[in-house]
């Protein structure tokens, strides 16, 4: 099962324009990390938020994480077309041999 | 790119098969971990292992198993293949001490059961 919703499911954006995918999450965690996927493809990882961190910034990325409401967003400023791919969050719980990940966004950049 | 190579990138395999599923680790990282990720979904975690041993496993049954090689590689084993195995099947691996922070991924096996 997951362990996180995603919201929105997908998003359509024009080059330029700022996209902001939210993620909720259900049990404690120790870490939120945002992983990206091209084409069904392997992930690559973007920016870890630790539970006791607030918002982090990496580039064009900043990640804000709410623990008492469970939730995490990722906005990806300036965005461009290369940007194109799924995003999921991923938890990892004090006991550290997983992540669960959530059912992932799917954004769509516009030239 | 990451150094965590898959093989075989696609694989087809009749209901009631075994499938072996292979990973060799980024250099310098001894935590491998599988992943299942069905189509328009999240990965799920299958299980992890740390110098050769299970470390962690997730809601998957016994015939979904693993292996881990002193050069940490891995392989993953399906016996008695169902249709819903049917997915694309991510190796993960990560360095010591961060096997919850940031994991590198392979691209991937696409396995189709028919």
């Amino acid at each position: 099962s997951q362990q996180g919703e995603e919201d929105p499911q997908a998003l359509s954006i024009q080059e330029g324009e700022n996209a902001t995918m939210n993620c909720s999450y259900k049990t404690s965690i120790n870490n939120l990390q945002w992983y990206r996927q091209n084409s069904g493809r392997g992930l690559v990882h973007l920016i870890l938020i630790r539970s006791n961190e607030r918002e982090k910034h990496s580039g064009r990325l900043r990640v804000t994480l709410d623990t008492s409401k469970k939730s995490s967003s990722l906005l990806i400023t300036a965005s461009r077309a290369a940007d194109t791919a799924s995003y999921f969050c991923a938890t990892a719980d004090n006991a550290g041999n997983m992540l669960t990940f959530g059912g992932g966004t799917r954004l769509m950049v516009k030239p | 790119e990451t150094g965590v190579t898959q093989s075989p990138t696609h694989l087809i395999k009749t209901r009631g098969q075994q499938v072996t599923l292979r990973c060799s680790s980024q250099s310098g990282h001894n935590t491998v971990s599988w992943y299942q990720q069905a189509l328009g979904q999240g990965p799920q975690f299958i299980f992890q292992y740390y110098r050769e041993e299970e470390n962690g496993r997730g809601n998957f049954p016994p015939r979904f198993s693993g292996l881990q090689f002193p050069n940490y590689s891995s392989e993953l084993n399906v016996n008695a293949l169902e249709l819903d195995d049917s997915a694309l099947y991510l190796c993960a691996s990560s360095s010591p001490g961060t096997a919850n922070e940031k994991l590198f991924f392979g691209s991937g096996t696409q396995l189709s059961v028919l």
